[in-house]
């Protein structure tokens, strides 16, 4: 198996921008999380969907985050605006029991 | 609060020199708690789980103990190649079937040759 993919793996933006992250859960994991990961606060959840429905969003800071996912292999996250305290590595992980399974990431950069 | 606090936040090893990780927790019904090893630059990788107190589990220099309020990630004769950060979650019952984790900030570990 290929594992989670994420796309872009790097993102460089100006404070205003439209940003979509792209991940493409394994397959057969009924579950996906998204995260956000700074050095001050280390991993923290934002969203997570089992069945492609969202389940728990109370992570996503604020109305600038969206996230969907229209089918069992395919999940966006949208900024927009950005800003640059958005400024962050994102992760997309997957499961289908408890552990949970990491793509590698986008660094996104906010200018 | 559910909360998680692993200590120390770094640590440096010579080659072989043993020694463990500590992940101490607080949750409301452990269902579960994870390690997780991150090298710079790339996502999480899963260690193990554990699911109640007293379960032991191993994993080539790697070994990971639970208690009620704590678990350990014994590291013996490391080598530089376990230098990495090492990252503790919890599972808490919760309502439902919650697949929320509450992760700690981590220890980042230098093993030198």
């Amino acid at each position: 198996d290929a594992g989670v993919i994420q796309s872009p793996r790097h993102e460089v933006t100006e404070m205003g921008q439209e940003v979509t992250l792209r991940c493409k859960p394994i397959s057969g994991h009924d579950y996906l999380f998204w995260y956000r990961q700074t050095m001050m606060r280390g991993l923290e959840l934002l969203i997570y969907f089992n069945n492609n429905v969202p389940i728990d969003d109370s992570g996503m800071p604020e109305d600038r985050f969206s996230a969907k996912m229209p089918n069992a292999s395919f999940s966006t996250l949208k900024i927009q605006p950005s800003e640059p305290r958005d400024s962050a590595v994102y992760f997309c992980a997957s499961s289908s029991r408890y552990e949970q399974y990491f793509g590698p990431g986008t660094r996104l950069t906010v200018t | 609060e559910d909360q998680v606090t692993q200590s120390p936040e770094a640590l440096r090893l010579q080659e072989g020199e043993s020694s463990s990780l500590n992940c101490s927790y607080t949750v409301s019904g452990l269902r579960g708690l994870f390690w997780y090893r991150q090298d710079p630059g790339k996502g999480p990788e899963f260690l193990f789980t554990l699911y109640s107190a007293g379960e032991e589990k191993e994993k080539e220099r790697l070994k990971a103990t639970l208690t009620k309020k704590e678990s350990f990630l014994h590291i013996t004769a490391p080598k530089p190649e376990d230098s990495a950060t090492y990252l503790c979650a919890v599972q808490g019952s919760g309502a439902g079937n919650n697949r929320k984790l509450i992760w700690g900030l981590g220890t980042s570990l230098a093993v030198n040759p």
